[in-house]
């Protein structure tokens, strides 16, 4: 079946720094990219996400890139900050076909 | 919060039991899925549903069976033949028809089976 890579499984920046998670998938008929964060013990939750139409989008110190000829994206955050520790899950998908998740990334930032 | 709700939080259970776990969303969504998280892992699909009355096997379905009588509620039942029960279980819905929108999370209910 249809799968996603995640890299790197744990991550850890120094307050201040960016963070880069890259997502590789295999499913070229693909058309949106979801990122989700999720804090311990709670939901994930939507942060950021891109259409295959769009090569790149930001919102604030959030941001993703899309490459579809290579078949992966990634997110970036900047100036990272003690509260985006988290798991962070990348997830495609394509209407009628259900999301696949990468296996996720845990992000620690150290003051 | 969110719309989409999860009861219990925690639930126990003694193994050889079946267990519901409910899910009830007010945000109007066709779409509803489950998932289970294990320690590590990404989410993966259990069931979902497009349409009252319908719902389809996702990848992981051994053990495991729901229904979808309202828009509103898609409850997971755990059976016995689960083999290994214990993950945290999250519902999720969305607008449409899987894969090309945001999908909305409920909080989660953490199954311990001894």
């Amino acid at each position: 079946g249809e799968n996603v890579e995640q890299h790197p499984s744990t991550l850890s920046v120094q307050e201040g720094d960016s963070a880069v998670i890259k997502c590789t998938y295999s499913d070229s008929a693909s058309n949106y990219f979801p990122w989700y964060k999720q804090e311990l013990g709670k939901r994930p939750q939507l942060i950021i996400d891109i259409r295959s139409n769009v090569g790149e989008k930001k919102d604030q110190r959030i941001a993703v890139t899309l490459n579809k000829t290579a078949k992966h994206f990634s997110l970036h955050i900047t100036e990272t900050q003690p509260e985006d520790s988290a798991v962070y899950f990348c997830a495609n998908g394509n209407y009628g076909q259900n999301f696949v998740f990468g296996p996720g990334t845990r992000l620690s930032v150290l003051p | 919060d969110g719309g989409i709700t999860q009861s219990p939080k925690y639930l126990f259970r003694k193994e050889g039991q079946n267990v519901t776990l409910s899910c009830e969303q007010n945000l109007n969504h066709d779409a509803m899925y489950w998932y289970r998280q294990d320690p590590g892992q990404g989410l993966r699909l259990i069931y979902y549903s497009q349409i009252v009355n319908d719902f389809q096997k996702g990848d992981i379905a051994e053990g495991y069976s729901v229904s979808r009588e309202k828009k509103e509620s898609f409850p997971l039942t755990v059976t016995s033949a689960q083999k290994n029960p214990t993950a945290f279980y999250l519902c999720a819905s969305s607008w449409q028809t899987s894969g090309s929108d945001e999908q909305y999370f409920g909080p989660g209910t953490r199954l311990t089976v001894t």
